[in-house]
């Protein structure tokens, strides 16, 4: 079945480095790609999407690129802030060509970030 | 606030009682969905509703789990005889109309069940 693989946590970083969060996924159909983000005590937030293959998908300086040739859906992000400390998530769910309904996600990565 | 709310927000319980958790979708959302997260783990999917039918069930959704969207709004999540291993966070999403685009999902806080 269509699965997500993302990354081992727990990531920690400098305040102004450079994040990249690897994702691959497995997938039959036509999948739609995210990036869900889980501050703490706090619920998923979506944070960017792809739909189809070599869109990009952007927010608050996060950068993921679908890349249907590998797989992948990468999170960057080029400069860190402590506030970004969360918990991400990456999720598949299928398109045209599958079900409508669920999302299926990775096992999450934590960044925290350092000052 | 207009978001997906859930209630309660924490519930403990003895193994064997049953429990119920509501959820509100954002208004006009149409299709609303569960899911349930472990500690360390991703979200993984239970059930989908669209308006007032239940249109897909996950193999995780035990006979002791019953979901139900009477008018096409709130949902209810029953689980019945309680265990310990369905201690996990209960989370809810909503989403608008299907247009032909995968629509985002947007996730409520959660309700944290602890079965002791």
């Amino acid at each position: 079945g269509d699965s997500v693989t993302q990354m081992e946590g727990p990531v920690t970083l400098s305040e102004e480095a450079f994040l990249t969060i690897n994702c691959t996924y497995t997938a039959t159909g036509y999948p739609s790609l995210f990036w869900y983000v889980q501050y703490p005590g706090e619920g998923l937030q979506l944070l960017l999407k792809a739909t189809k293959a070599d869109d990009k998908g952007s927010n608050k300086g996060f950068e993921a690129t679908y890349r249907k040739e590998t797989t992948s859906f990468h999170l960057e992000k080029g400069s860190v802030q402590v506030s970004d400390s969360a918990v991400y998530f990456c999720a598949l769910s299928e398109g045209y060509g599958g079900s409508q309904g669920n999302l299926i996600f990775g096992k999450g990565t934590k960044l925290s970030v350092k000052p | 606030d207009t978001g997906v709310s859930q209630d309660p927000r924490h519930k403990i319980t003895k193994r064997g009682q049953n429990v119920t958790f509501r959820c509100d979708p954002i208004s006009e959302h149409n299709r609303l969905y569960w899911y349930r997260q472990t500690l360390g783990q991703g979200p993984e999917f239970l059930t989908y509703f669209q308006n007032e039918a239940q249109l897909e069930k996950s193999r995780l959704l035990s006979d002791r789990f019953s979901a139900e969207r009477p008018k096409g709004s709130f949902s209810t999540l029953e689980i019945q005889r309680t265990e310990q291993g369905d201690s996990a966070m209960y989370l809810c999403a909503s989403s608008p109309p299907w247009t032909g685009a995968q629509e985002t999902q947007y996730f409520g806080p959660g309700t944290r069940l602890l079965v002791l």
